[in-house]
């Protein structure tokens, strides 16, 4: 298995405090990315990076905020959580845009 | 933009059938078509891909078909067996953009 991890796995939080959640891989692999996943809805991109310092928007931005200061560390922030954003996340990489991506184990974010 | 629209969304049938899911999608520019399988409680994995110069790929009980012009693609499983029930996940487009996914049953 591709070399990733994602921290924490599971998380309770309260509204309205910021959490980050963070994903680390060891294969070197310049894409990233952060989803969520609701059940209805499959699994829909927050974010995602194409490099150091370099990311963008996905389908459901509005709330998240991501940071990627060293080619291993991918950083998903909520700035103030709402129970809207309970949801499992899942980090993933990918070695290009044309390659498969790869997994971490998914972390479960409830927000009461 | 990117858009993937999968169909159905729950599939139920019998070990040993045959098992058909198909995705269409909206950007033309696209050529790396990925399918995913997560079981119960577990993370996505990577079953088949098709790239745009192809028009089908096979991997012992799985395949997928592509059709650019139409615009979509499908994911085929044959003689299917208990251990197939998951749900399945398309993908597509720079960004990965993934499809609703599709709960399959295999009775027993």
């Amino acid at each position: 298995d591709a070399g990733i991890t994602q921290s924490p796995r599971h998380k309770v939080t309260e509204t309205g405090t910021p959490v980050t959640l963070r994903c680390h891989q060891t294969e070197n692999h310049r894409y990233m990315y952060w989803y969520r996943q609701d059940p209805g809805h499959g699994l829909r991109l927050i974010h995602y990076s194409y490099g150091v310092k370099d990311t963008d928007k996905g389908e459901v931005s509005d709330g998240y905020s991501v940071s990627r200061s060293k080619t291993e560390d991918f950083l998903l922030t909520l700035e103030s959580a709402t129970s809207s954003q309970t949801s499992v996340y899942f980090c993933a990489i990918g070695a290009g845009t044309n390659s498969p991506l790869h997994f971490g184990n998914g972390t479960r974010l409830t927000v009461t | 933009g990117e858009n993937v629209e999968q169909h159905p969304s729950t599939l139920s049938v019998q070990e040993g059938d045959s098992a058909v899911i198909k995705c269409t999608y909206s950007d033309s520019a696209s050529n790396y078509f990925p399918w995913y399988k997560q079981e119960l409680g577990k993370r996505p994995q990577l079953i088949i891909d098709i790239r745009s110069n192809v028009g089908e790929k096979k991997d012992q009980r799985i395949a997928v078909t592509l059709n650019k012009t139409a615009k979509h693609f499908s994911l085929h499983i044959t003689e299917t067996q208990p251990e197939d029930s998951a749900v399945y996940f398309c993908a597509e487009g720079f960004k990965t953009i993934f499809g609703a996914g599709t709960r399959l049953f295999v009775k027993a």
